[in-house]
């Protein structure tokens, strides 16, 4: 099973709220990524997490808040975020010496599609 | 700073047609994936490339990687409309495990 799952699908936000997405994935992965994609444009990486430890940030704003609770789950606080943060948020695992699927190859969730209002 | 050049951007072509789809960029990768994204959608994995000179056929596409491991290609026989969408190869530089996308290609197959 290669399966990377995503909660919610859709999300509606106003930007005082607070929301959180969700991912999780069983394949005993070590790596875990959260991207932000903008329709017709590759996706945008976010941050990484390695052994369950924050390894990358790309100077992302600190209204988005990441955190990974256990290797297999990796979530995205959101607060305050802009009508330009509106997008689709991937997450994606890799196995980085750990775990089933094929080795040195990312795994993508359905994404979560959001619209901040 | 490290890049993935996909070409061409845009392709809108009849069914029955074949068609290539590039991936390049001066660096060297410890491995190539290549995706379909339908919109809305999460991107897809449709093969892992390793080996530089490596061929990998799925059905009617077949993938190439570089000898060097610095581009690939992606080739469609008699495509067919089941295989619009976005394309997107990324690669794994060595020593990192953050991925470099490409800026994508868009397919349309038009019956």
């Amino acid at each position: 099973d290669t399966e990377v799952t995503q909660t919610p699908k859709h999300l509606v936000m106003g930007m005082t709220n607070k929301k959180s997405l969700k991912c999780e994935q069983h394949m005993g992965h070590r790596a875990m990524y959260w991207y932000k994609q903008k329709a017709k444009k590759p996706p945008e990486l976010m941050f990484v997490y390695s052994y369950e430890k924050l390894s990358i940030n790309e100077s992302v704003p600190s209204r988005f808040s990441p955190e990974c609770p256990n290797s297999s789950l990796l979530n995205l606080h959101l607060h305050a975020l802009q009508p330009e943060d509106s997008a689709l948020y991937l997450c994606a695992s890799s196995s980085q010496g750990g775990g089933t699927g094929k080795g040195d190859t990312q795994y993508f969730g359905p994404g979560t599609r959001l619209t901040v209002l | 700073t490290q890049l993935l050049e996909q070409s061409p951007q845009f392709l809108s072509i009849q069914e029955g047609e074949n068609l290539t789809v590039y991936c390049n960029s001066s660096s060297v990768f410890s491995s190539l994936q290549w995706y379909r994204q339908e919109p809305g959608e999460g991107p897809v994995l449709l093969v892992t490339v390793v080996t530089g000179g490596e061929v990998k056929k799925l059905k009617r596409l077949t993938f190439q990687f570089g000898d060097a491991r610095k581009d690939s290609s992606l080739h469609i026989t008699a495509a067919q409309p089941g295989d619009t969408g976005l394309y997107l190869c990324a690669g794994r530089p060595s020593g990192t495990y953050k991925y470099i996308f490409g800026t994508g290609t868009r397919l349309k197959v038009l019956a």
